[in-house]
């Protein structure tokens, strides 16, 4: 299907464990983004590419891992999952640097025990 | 540097009257700013942007929004709320910095629409 999608859609780990949120886009869109989605925070942007093997941290990258090796992926890895890592994860797309228009994947709503 | 506030968190209107959101912003340079809409458990859909042309933006669904320069503000409104409205809603501001631009969200408003 076109468009942009996440994988899972609803994940729970423990403390510790290495987690990977997958997010795959159809539309060969330059800029590729991670955000976290909190209570009280709105979103705030963890990570974000200009073009596959090009990456540069947002606002809240502690914690998290990215790697872009083909156009169409963006995977997300917290490397060793923290109960103030549980949120919900969205990853979202844009043809270019200027922010006209973003768009984003459903979702995934990572609970950390 | 960049900031947008959304001045309520939680706005209630019964069906069929006005509904307005309010978002004030503050941008070191020329600011695109934006709204987004939420539904339960979905992504992020754009409701309109307003990208330095006409100040008054028409979106999806019936919204609109008016960018006033002079109180750094851009209040989302609707003449007559439907209960497929109801939802989280985002502002957001980006400003052209001769880079990247990001995007940054306010904390939200939830609007519900009573019967």
């Amino acid at each position: 299907d076109a468009g942009i999608t996440q994988s899972p859609r609803y994940k729970i780990t423990e403390t510790g464990r290495q987690v990977t949120l997958m997010c795959h886009q159809t539309w060969s869109h330059s800029y590729m983004f991670w955000y976290r989605q909190d209570l009280g925070h709105g979103l705030r942007l963890i990570y974000y590419s200009a073009a596959a093997d090009i990456t540069d941290k947002g606002e809240v990258p502690d914690g998290y891992v990215v790697s872009r090796s083909k156009t169409e992926n963006f995977p997300l890895t917290l490397e060793s999952a923290t109960r103030s890592q549980t949120s919900v994860y969205f990853c979202a797309s844009r043809t270019g640097p200027v922010a006209y228009e973003q768009y984003f994947g459903p979702g995934t709503r990572l609970t950390v025990t | 540097a960049q900031s947008v506030t959304q001045l309520d968190s939680h706005v209630s209107v019964s069906e069929g009257t006005p509904v307005l959101l309010r978002c004030n912003y503050s941008s070191s340079y020329s600011p695109s700013l934006f709204w987004y809409v939420q539904h339960p458990n979905k992504g992020l859909q754009l409701l309109l942007k307003y990208t330095s042309a006409a100040t008054l933006v028409k979106g999806i669904n019936g919204f609109e929004a008016e960018f006033k320069k002079s109180e750094t503000s851009f209040h989302l409104t609707k003449p007559s709320a439907h209960m497929s409205d109801a939802a989280e809603y985002f502002c957001v501001v980006t400003a052209n910095n001769f880079g990247n631009e990001k995007l940054t969200f306010g904390t939200g408003t939830r609007l519900t629409i009573i019967p």
